[in-house]
């Protein structure tokens, strides 16, 4: 399984743009990227995803590299409550079957007041 | 629909005894998950049904794991003579097919399950 690499932490001040990047070099051309958060104490909850091209939504955008092989989720302007484990996880398109998500560690963002 | 339910919320249990998990995913999910997840990790997956079929297992999930989803809505999860190891939380989460509607995952706020 293609595989992704987001650093440990981030800290953002409140009320500014936040970018939480990940690598996935390995990735296969039907690999759609996914990116989940976790609040603390609850279960993860899904944020956005894409395949190619930039994607928006009311929670965030996504940014992905022309060559897929690194994305950027984009929280506009983070606030306390986006304070969270972020996840960025590969699945193939074509999987059906094997519908599971591989997660690493993610990214603990850290919401400066 | 208030979302994926999971009963309990917590569960201390002492090693060798059986537990079990219950489910309610949302109402119009044929596709129900479950994962496991120790502390500073992300979840790893359990296991998945679509409707009432069981589709995938993970090698994780060994002999003592049981998982059903008799009639394709509440899921149930049993782990017998439980383990120190077996201590984690323990998320479900459901999703709609088929393919193309499936990218979200909703997640229930899981049974954290301690073995002593």
């Amino acid at each position: 399984d293609a595989k992704t690499t987001q650093p440990n932490s981030m800290e953002s001040n409140e009320e500014e743009p936040v970018h939480l990047p990940c690598n996935h070099s390995t990735i296969s051309g039907t690999d759609y990227i996914h990116w989940y958060r976790q609040l603390p104490s609850q279960g993860p909850e899904y944020v956005i995803h894409g395949l190619t091209s930039n994607v928006n939504n009311r929670m965030a955008s996504l940014a992905i590299a022309e060559d897929r092989k690194s994305s950027t989720l984009i929280l506009h302007r983070a606030t306390l409550r986006d304070a969270a484990v972020y996840y960025c996880i590969l699945r193939d398109r074509y999987m059906d079957s094997n519908y599971q998500l591989i997660w690493g560690a993610g990214t603990k963002l850290i919401i400066k007041p | 629909d208030t979302g994926v339910s999971q009963d309990p919320r917590h569960k201390i249990t002492k090693r060798g005894q059986n537990v079990t998990f219950r489910c309610d995913p949302i109402s119009e999910h044929n596709r129900l998950y479950w994962y496991r997840q120790t502390l500073g990790q992300g979840p790893e997956f359990l296991t998945y049904f679509q409707n009432e079929a069981q589709l995938e297992k993970s090698r994780l999930l060994s002999d003592r794991f049981s998982a059903e989803r008799p009639k394709g809505s509440f899921s149930t999860l049993e782990i017998q003579r439980t383990e120190q190891g077996d201590s984690a939380m323990y998320l479900c989460a459901s999703s709609l097919g088929p393919r193309g509607q499936s990218h979200e995952q909703y997640f229930g706020p899981g049974t954290r399950l301690t073995v002593t």
